[in-house]
């Protein structure tokens, strides 16, 4: 079992509220990663950071935003959201880089209503 | 463009028989591929990780194999059991950015019933 948390497991809110999902690793990992994931779909990479004060846009365009001020800590922030903002949200970890194994956390499902 | 193609898209297969699931990749150059197993409502746990130089790794009753010539990958999983029913998620790697790019398929949903 990897050592990456991630709350709430589960986040149901209405529209134009702003909302942070957190994300913890205990394992020293330099490189997070945010990716989003629709049901029946691959997963899409929509933010990583190699390191503290480290962040980068994904592949997927998203509206979101992180931070990464320590090394353990990776949250995703929504300023306003919107019902297309529902979907399962995963964060990952990996020691080097994203070639290694990645472990995810348990993810976030959120709806937007 | 670089792809990972994933068949069948979904499979039921009775508790203590055998299955082989499939994936095809155009990813390149590449650098490793990995088959995650993903429950419902929780996140991918790698099940094996294959270079280029390897052709098949095993992890209990998991086996993967790989061709990096015809660029296929296979994942079969012996006497099937019921914790086995989940997502089955085959992720290729890259070895030209300096990120480590890894390309998902869409995933093989296996059930296994009793």
């Amino acid at each position: 079992e990897a050592d990456i948390y991630q709350t709430p497991r589960y986040l149901v809110i209405g529209t134009g509220k702003k909302i942070t999902l957190e994300c913890s690793q205990t394992m020293g990992h330099d490189k997070m990663y945010w990716y989003q994931q629709d049901p029946g779909m691959e997963l899409h990479l929509i933010h990583y950071s190699y390191g503290v004060n480290s962040t980068e846009k994904g592949d997927l365009s998203s509206e979101s935003t992180v931070s990464r001020i320590r090394t353990e800590h990776f949250p995703l922030t929504l300023e306003s959201a919107r019902p297309s903002h529902t979907s399962q949200y995963l964060c990952a970890s990996s020691e080097r880089s994203g070639r290694d194994t990645q472990y995810f956390g348990p993810g976030t499902r959120l709806t937007v209503l | 463009k670089n792809q990972v193609e994933q068949s069948p898209q979904s499979l039921i297969i009775l508790e203590g028989k055998n299955c082989t699931l499939q994936c095809n990749y155009t990813v390149s150059p590449f650098s490793n591929l990995r088959w995650y197993k993903q429950d419902t409502g929780r996140g991918p746990v790698s099940l094996t990780i294959m270079t280029f130089s390897e052709n098949t790794k095993s992890n209990g009753r998991y086996t993967a194999t790989l061709d990096a010539d015809t660029k296929q990958s296979s994942l079969h999983i012996t006497a099937s059991q019921l914790s086995d029913s989940a997502s089955y998620i085959c992720v290729v790697a890259d070895r030209g950015s300096t990120l480590g790019r890894l390309y998902f398929g869409r995933g093989t949903q296996l059930t296994v019933w009793p």
